[in-house]
């Protein structure tokens, strides 16, 4: 059972704009988010993380997002940079038992020059 | 600095061989241990993870296992591969204090079973 989802596999946006990235759970005790980001043959980079005690957080032209009673997350980029084109994966756990992490299937993201 | 690394980078193998990867993580001591699998055009699928040695849990029943004889080593292995094994294979690490709650992946094994 997929407990945390992804439902747009692909996404294109031009260089300058926005790009929104969303994610969705389904388990309420997971309190700890990541995105990553991967690029063919790599393995995925951590790129932003976010506590559930918080609603937003910001480095750099990257922000995430939680909206804990909508049970969703999204990435924003801004302004998004051809360099940006990767599969982004959203990720969850509890820390409590801090031992598992579970990724969404990904979102393949198109920076077009 | 904590460093991961992963081996080998692409593997072919036919189908009813065995399996053997490797994955080392250097500059941490007791990290949690991840092996991940990408099939193609899906997620990233846990399928096992470790706590310390020889504690080893799985995530998905299949025909794969894994084994922590180090504490900075982790295997995965299989005794008779088979079509559906394909995949890209991820190490991972976690839990030094300094790194947090983060995943920190090794470069991959891409396996194709022919």
């Amino acid at each position: 059972d997929q407990q945390v989802k992804q439902n747009s596999p692909s996404l294109s946006v031009q260089e300058g704009r926005i790009s929104i990235l969303n994610c969705d759970y389904t388990n309420s005790m997971f309190d700890y988010f990541l995105w990553y980001k991967k690029y063919p043959a790599e393995g995925p980079t951590f790129l932003i993380s976010i506590s559930s005690i918080k609603d937003k957080n910001e480095d750099g032209r990257f922000t995430v997002f939680l909206n804990k009673s909508a049970k969703h997350l999204s990435l924003h980029i801004v302004p998004s940079q051809p360099g940006d084109s990767a599969v982004y994966f959203c990720a969850a756990s509890r820390t409590l038992t801090g031992n598992q992490f579970y990724f969404g299937t990904g979102t393949s993201l198109t920076v077009i020059p | 600095s904590q460093t991961i690394h992963q081996w080998p980078a692409t593997l072919v193998q036919p189908v009813g061989s065995p399996l053997s990867l490797e994955c080392t993580v250097e500059g941490t001591s007791n990290p949690n241990l991840y092996w991940y699998r990408q099939a193609a055009g899906r997620g990233l699928q846990l399928l096992f993870y470790s706590v310390g040695i020889g504690q080893i849990s799985s995530e998905v029943p299949q025909n794969l296992s894994a084994s922590r004889p180090q504490d900075r080593q982790f295997i995965l292995s299989s005794k008779k591969l088979l079509l559906s094994d394909s995949g890209f294979y991820l190490c991972a690490w976690s839990g030094d204090t300094q790194s947090g709650e983060k995943l920190f992946f090794g470069s991959g094994t891409q396996l194709s079973v022919l």
